[in-house]
């Protein structure tokens, strides 16, 4: 069983470049999110999808754009990469609402040279 | 604004000993509060979870403690073993808008 499956898992962009990360489940979840982590910041939300059809800005949306493709699918662009959007970014499914649980990719490692 | 503060930053344990990971809130509408954990190139997954009706969970070595007056909670990990090394996050969530909000994380490292 896949779960959550994110690519690439490392990439390396010059600033200004654009890129697409890409994030897909297999566990027919309606809600799927992309954070980003950072040393000392914890996990912050960029972008969530409730539901296919539907997205909403998180904490931190600013540079990025996201796109729900489907039920299955969600994804994370960059439209011009600054050096602040160094991170490791993880794609998240599922909510448990009895626990506040999401099920998580393994992360996608971004360098911004 | 974090809306979940979590200290320390970084915790060292020696085998056998207990590790406590303290978090605090401000927004009362949060109603569960789980803790994940995440090991070194894979993505965090939930430990245990409390909601704010109870005062104390346990599973295992894993304890949360819950103060709903303080709106403070707390992980208690009783004979912390060198496999427990790991980052934990505390969380809350709020069912009706589906999110979760992270605290800064703590990075446990269980020395023998």
């Amino acid at each position: 069983n896949a779960g959550v499956t994110q690519t690439p898992k490392f990439q390396v962009l010059k600033t200004g470049q654009s890129m697409t990360l890409q994030c897909a489940q297999d566990m027919n979840h309606n809600s799927m999110y992309w954070y980003r982590q950072d040393p000392g910041m914890g996990l912050r939300l960029i972008y969530y999808s409730a539901s296919e059809g539907t997205t909403d800005k998180g904490e931190v949306p600013n540079g990025y754009n996201v796109s729900r493709l489907n039920k299955r699918e969600f994804s994370l662009r960059l439209e011009s990469a600054a050096p602040s959007q160094t991170s490791v970014y993880f794609c998240a499914s599922g909510f448990r609402p009895n626990t506040g649980e999401l099920f998580f990719g393994e992360g996608s490692r971004l360098t911004v040279l | 604004q974090q809306q979940v503060k979590q200290s320390p930053q970084s915790l060292i344990v020696q085998k056998g000993g207990i590790s406590i990971i303290n978090c605090a809130y401000e927004n009362t509408a949060f109603d569960y509060f789980p803790w994940y954990q995440q090991f070194p190139g894979k993505g965090p997954a939930l430990l245990i979870a409390i909601r704010p009706d109870v005062s104390e969970k346990k599973e295992g070595r894993f304890t949360i403690s819950f103060n709903k007056s303080a709106k403070q909670f707390s992980l208690h990990i009783m004979d912390s073993q060198p496999g427990d090394s790991a980052t934990y996050f505390c969380a809350a969530s709020m069912r009706g808008y589906q999110k979760v909000t992270f605290g800064t994380g703590t990075k446990l490292q269980v020395i023998p």
